[in-house]
């Protein structure tokens, strides 16, 4: 089974702070995602990426960037945190073939006081 | 652009008896469709998927979805409810082509009684 790791499990960061999350992934997948949760608005889109180096905005970048510099290993970077970045992110994994599967990170539960 | 939408944000079931959570989606094309559930301060666990071929689709725990093209609707079924089951369901989609992000619906906590 494919491991998606997330690097923190809780996170509290100042105001202004920049802060990184890590995902690392043990299966070779090319495609990586992050997303926020937030209660009543489901799953939302940060970033993903096709591959090294590779990047694209998902549906909400603003205030996020990423970094894929090794295949296995996606970052999500907040340059300077902010209190409405407070929430659960989660990292996805899925392999080429364009039916294959999602698998998710357990998650970081990311505080920003 | 696609979108999924669970019009239930609670559904409340007695052990034993049946369930259904609601899931509707807009997409250009045919669909990839997914159910996922989600434990307290855990990640996604994936239950089903719907790709091609026959519409009822089964998975795991005991749980099926019906793909109707029609009506744009995937609802997450099972025929006997645990309260174990008692958890937060997500329903998603995208596009067969295109961007591979998968866009989620806001979510179904389901709330089984003993």
């Amino acid at each position: 089974d494919v491991k998606v790791t997330q690097s923190s499990r809780y996170l509290v960061k100042r105001t202004g702070e920049k802060v990184f999350l890590e995902c690392v992934q043990d299966m070779d997948h090319e495609n990586m995602f992050w997303y926020r949760q937030d209660p009543g608005l489901g799953l939302r889109l940060i970033y993903f990426s096709y591959d090294v180096k590779m990047k694209e905005k998902g549906d909400i970048p603003e205030g996020y960037s990423v970094s894929r510099e090794k295949k296995e290993r996606f970052s999500l970077i907040l340059e300077s945190a902010s209190t409405n970045q407070t929430s659960m992110y989660l990292c996805a994994t899925q392999g080429a073939a364009a039916n294959y599967g999602y698998t998710f990170g357990s998650g970081t539960r990311l505080t920003v006081v | 652009a696609q979108s999924v939408a669970q019009p239930e944000d609670q559904v409340n079931v007695a052990e034993g008896n049946p369930l259904t959570v609601k899931c509707t989606y807009s997409v250009s094309g045919n669909p990839y469709l997914f159910w996922y559930v989600q434990y307290p301060n855990r990640g996604l666990q994936f239950l089903l998927k719907y790709i091609t071929g026959d519409n009822l689709v089964k998975g795991s725990y005991g749980f099926e979805a019906e793909f109707n093209k029609s009506q744009t609707s995937f609802h997450l079924k099972k025929p006997s409810a645990l309260v174990s089951d008692s958890a937060l369901y997500f329903c998603a989609v995208r596009e067969r082509t295109g961007r591979r992000a998968l866009t989620f619906g806001s979510g179904t906590r389901l709330q089984v009684q003993p």
